[in-house]
């Protein structure tokens, strides 16, 4: 099983600010089969970015996805308030199916 | 487009079974490379993928819960379900059920979630 492990747990930060969160798997992601989520208290998960770096339908192109093998950064150019939230990475090259423990977004 | 929607008891009895469905509209489980899987989310936790149905009806689960897991479909009915049985305190969470395919790979659409507690 790949555990993804993500960093920082929690990121404080300003609007308008750029923002970047980590994600390291302990073993090579399959062919950077890796995406992240973005959730909202109360919320389902929203898909952001996948294959690594693909923007999802519909997803602002302030978020940015990068990173093979074992190390993945999403990249918040700009934030806005509605971006305050927790985001998850996933990886979906490898069963089991795997997320990381999420890092918490918070205005400053 | 494509909606989600979980359905069944919120509350369920240790050593039970925990039955929930999930009903898709605006497609058909069946057109597609589609795969149609449960998370559930702890309270306060991360996410953990339970399982898939794949378009064709093969199924895969995860490990951790694969000899309690049962998911299946109805085709009639445009619905995937997920049986899990003898149930604990530790299978309290929200369920969601999700689609993902074989383009995109990671899960594109998401029902809203069910909270389900196992309690007597």
């Amino acid at each position: 099983e790949i555990v993804l492990t993500q960093s920082p747990g929690t990121l404080s930060m300003s609007p308008g600010e750029r923002a970047t969160l980590s994600c390291r798997a302990s073993q090579t992601v399959t062919s950077s089969y890796l995406a992240w989520y973005q959730q909202t208290p109360g919320q389902a998960p929203r898909l952001l970015i996948y294959g690594a770096s693909s923007r999802a339908t519909g997803i602002p192109d302030r978020f940015s996805g990068s990173g093979s093998g074992t190390d993945f950064t999403l990249t918040i150019s700009r934030l806005e308030p509605e971006d305050f939230a927790v985001y998850y990475c996933q990886q979906y090259g490898s069963s089991p199916i795997t997320f990381g423990q999420g890092t918490r977004l918070e205005i400053k | 487009q494509v909606q989600l929607q979980e359905s069944g008891p919120g509350l369920v009895k240790p050593s039970q079974t925990l039955s929930l469905t999930c009903t898709v509209s605006g497609g058909s489980i069946t057109s597609g490379a589609y795969y149609w899987s449960w998370v559930r989310q702890h309270p306060g936790k991360g996410l953990e993928w339970i399982g898939y149905i794949y378009y064709s009806g093969s199924t895969y689960y995860n490990p951790s819960l694969k000899s309690r897991i049962t998911i299946s479909a109805d085709t009639s009915k445009n619905q995937f379900s997920l049986r899990l049985s003898s149930v604990t305190a530790a299978d309290t969470a929200v369920y969601y059920c999700a689609r993902s395919d074989d383009y995109i790979g990671a899960m594109d659409v998401w029902g809203q979630g069910t909270t389900v507690t196992v309690s007597s």
